[in-house]
């Protein structure tokens, strides 16, 4: 156990509809990482959470959105769903020290999104 | 646009021998980190990278960053079936926390 819970494991949704992946970060880190996983692209970096605030925005398609609540949790929010978004979708979290450097990232084992 | 590139892509090897992969760009970063991903989970670190020219081993991992700390390789001695792994290098941005990953190397150690 990484100590970042992501939920749900797995989901199977069909085009168009609307799905909410959720993640709660690892006790202590402030900020919280979005990546898109697939075959052909590799990790894709989509949005950086700290403490609340968007810090970064990456190759992020205009139907997700994401938002940090108050108690450090995250939600990735997907709609208009297409074929072409399958992939895992993995959440990290990471504690920043300084300005230069990061203690690198916990990842949670990620949702995988089937859209059919 | 940060790019990492990795090689090889996928590597297969018999159990005993010895194998290193490479993780290269065009820029400069300020850390790079190595993560090994097994099926169904997250990558999870193995090391961080910070200064040009810095080798670190973990038991039978050797990590070395390169003088101009554009490029990094990860060397392994004696490969083990337990070192099956998809393996990516990613690099810490100079200027915000953002970590780009290459696209891995997966490795394959047959006992």
């Amino acid at each position: 156990d990484s100590g970042v819970t992501q939920t749900p494991k797995h989901l199977i949704t069909a085009t168009g509809q609307r799905v909410t992946l959720r993640c709660s970060p690892r006790s202590g880190d402030l900020s919280v990482y979005w990546y898109q996983q697939s075959l052909d692209q590799g990790l894709q970096f989509l949005i950086h959470y700290y403490n609340g605030e968007e810090r970064a925005k990456g190759n992020i398609l205009e139907r997700f959105s994401a938002q940090q609540f108050p108690d450090l949790h995250s939600e990735l929010n997907l709609s208009s769903l297409e074929l072409g978004d399958s992939a895992l979708y993995f959440c990290a979290s990471s504690v920043v020290r300084s300005s230069r450097l990061s203690d690198g990232y916990t990842f949670g084992s990620g949702t995988r999104l089937t859209v059919v | 646009t940060q790019l990492l590139e990795q090689s090889p892509q996928f590597l297969s090897i018999q159990e005993g021998e010895n194998l290193t992969v490479y993780c290269n760009s065009s820029s400069v970063f300020s850390s790079l980190q190595w993560y090994r991903q097994e099926p169904g989970e997250g990558p999870v670190l193995l090391v961080t990278v910070v200064t040009g020219g810095e080798v670190k081993k973990l038991k039978r991992l050797t990590f070395q960053f390169g003088d101009a700390r554009k490029d990094s390789s990860l060397h392994i001695t004696a490969a083990q079936p337990g070192d099956t792994g998809l393996y990516l290098c990613a690099g810490e941005g100079r200027s915000n926390y953002k970590l780009t990953f290459g696209k891995g190397t997966l490795l394959t150690v047959n006992p």
